[in-house]
């Protein structure tokens, strides 16, 4: 068990839906990133947060946002939802910018 | 931009033995880090063996090492004395630690141990 914990475990949805992934951090970890795992694409980051700021984006579709909260737990919302963002989605935490990260068990979304 | 290489999609190992599954990256930066990450089925990804750009010695954590040549840009994961509770995919990834340290991941190699 890494300490990170993500809700829900597994989401099926429609095309066109909205939903929301919520990863909480290992106790006392500032940072929080977003990957996404799919069959094509493979592993790819999507957005940091470090104490609540957004402080780096990799491939994230501008239909994707997110944010952390004074909690440091943070929120993945996925928006207008197409058949090809059926993917694993990992949460990440780490103590600071540079340290290693530590997964949750993902959430897997399937859009139908 | 970063790149990351394993090109080993899949590699079978008798159980007890040792096996190495590559891995080479391409960088200017000098400052990164190094990381391995087992995937089992169930898909949760845990994290093995990491590996400073500045560190002199290579990693070890119990039955993983990394053997890390700088010059070479490669950062090959050791695993000794298989188990069969080591099939899984493992993926190298690398993070530049001035660029808020995301990990770029490789396409991942999958592992079966042979009883």
């Amino acid at each position: 068990d890494s300490g990170v914990t993500q809700t829900p475990k597994h989401l099926i949805t429609a095309t066109g839906q909205r939903v929301t992934l919520r990863c909480s951090p290992r106790s006392g970890d500032l940072s929080v990133y977003w990957y996404q795992q799919s069959l094509d694409q493979g592993l790819q980051f999507l957005i940091q947060y470090y104490n609540g700021e957004e402080r780096a984006k990799g491939n994230i579709l501008e239909r994707f946002s997110a944010q952390q909260f004074p909690d440091l737990h943070s929120e993945l919302n996925l928006s207008s939802l197409e058949l090809g963002d059926s993917a694993l989605y990992f949460c990440a935490s780490s103590v600071s910018r540079n340290n290693e990260q530590f997964f949750g068990p993902g959430t897997r979304l399937t859009v139908l | 931009a970063q790149k990351i290489t394993q090109t080993q999609p899949g590699m079978f190992v008798q159980e007890k033995e040792a096996v190495t599954l590559d891995c080479t990256y391409d960088t200017s930066d000098q400052s990164y880090g190094l990381f391995w990450y087992k995937q089992p089925s169930s898909g949760e990804m845990i994290f093995l063996i990491y590996q400073g750009s500045y560190d002199e010695q290579n990693a070890t954590e119990g039955r993983y090492s990394l053997n890390f040549q700088k010059a070479r840009k490669s950062a090959n994961l050791v695993i000794s004395a298989s188990q069969l509770g080591d099939s899984a995919m493992y993926f190298c990834a690398m993070s530049y630690h001035n660029a808020g340290n995301m990990l770029t991941f490789g396409g991942g190699t999958r592992l079966m141990v042979k009883p």
